[in-house]
């Protein structure tokens, strides 16, 4: 049973650079969310996806964005990095619904110099 | 928005006692609240949630309680082996326009001594 995929595992990046990261969700789950987990913190929502549009959003600007495609896998795209952004962005997959468990992948560890 | 508040941030405790950790939260209209565990270097694993028509839900060593007046839920680890060293965050989803939308506690670092 393939779990949430996400990739790169690690990237380096400066400021003002942006970034794609991309995401496959576990076998069956057609909604994406992305969260962002700044060291020491709990993860904080970004945005959710299903049906290739963006259902819910955070407090994020708007130089976070996002996609899902057809087969459900999503990217995450951050225009003119800065410094704060540096971060672990954790990606989860789940049925829409409510109340549906979210799981998730293991991140992509973003460092921006 | 919602606001989940947890407690410890750390615990330690020795092979075989039990753990406790809390959080409370805001919104009343919150109706699910999962429980992960993360390990260095990898992401949240779901171990346990109850939704809000239940008052308490037990898997194996662990369990988990909710309180919908006091607006507070708590995880509860019997027989600790050193396996469940880790963080563990608790979380809240609102219902309506957002319950899509998990949200965190700070988190709490549990250690268990052999």
């Amino acid at each position: 049973d393939a779990g949430v995929t996400q990739s790169p595992t690690h990237l380096i990046k400066t400021r003002g650079q942006q970034v794609t990261l991309r995401c496959s969700p576990k076998s069956g789950h057609d909604t994406v969310s992305w969260y962002q987990q700044a060291l020491g913190q709990g993860p904080q929502f970004i945005f959710q996806y299903y049906e290739e549009e963006e259902r819910q959003r955070g407090n994020f600007p708007d130089r976070f964005s996002g996609h899902q495609f057809p087969n459900y896998s999503s990217e995450l795209n951050v225009n003119a990095l800065l410094l704060g952004d540096s971060a672990l962005y954790l990606c989860a997959s789940s049925l829409q619904g409510m109340s549906q468990p979210q799981h998730f992948g293991d991140g992509t560890r973003l460092s921006i110099l | 928005g919602e606001n989940v508040e947890q407690h410890p941030s750390t615990l330690s405790v020795q092979e075989g006692d039990s753990a406790v950790i809390k959080c409370t939260y805001s919104d009343s209209a919150s109706n699910y609240f999962p429980w992960y565990k993360q390990e260095l270097g990898k992401g949240p694993q779901l171990i346990i949630d109850i939704r809000s028509n239940v008052g308490e839900k037990k898997d194996q060593r662990i369990a988990v309680t909710l309180n919908k007046t006091a607006k507070h839920f708590s995880l509860h680890i019997t027989e600790t082996q050193p396996e469940d060293s880790a963080v563990y965050f608790c979380a809240a989803n609102a219902g309506g326009t957002s319950y899509g939308k998990l949200t965190f506690g700070q988190g709490t670092i549990l250690t268990v001594h052999p």
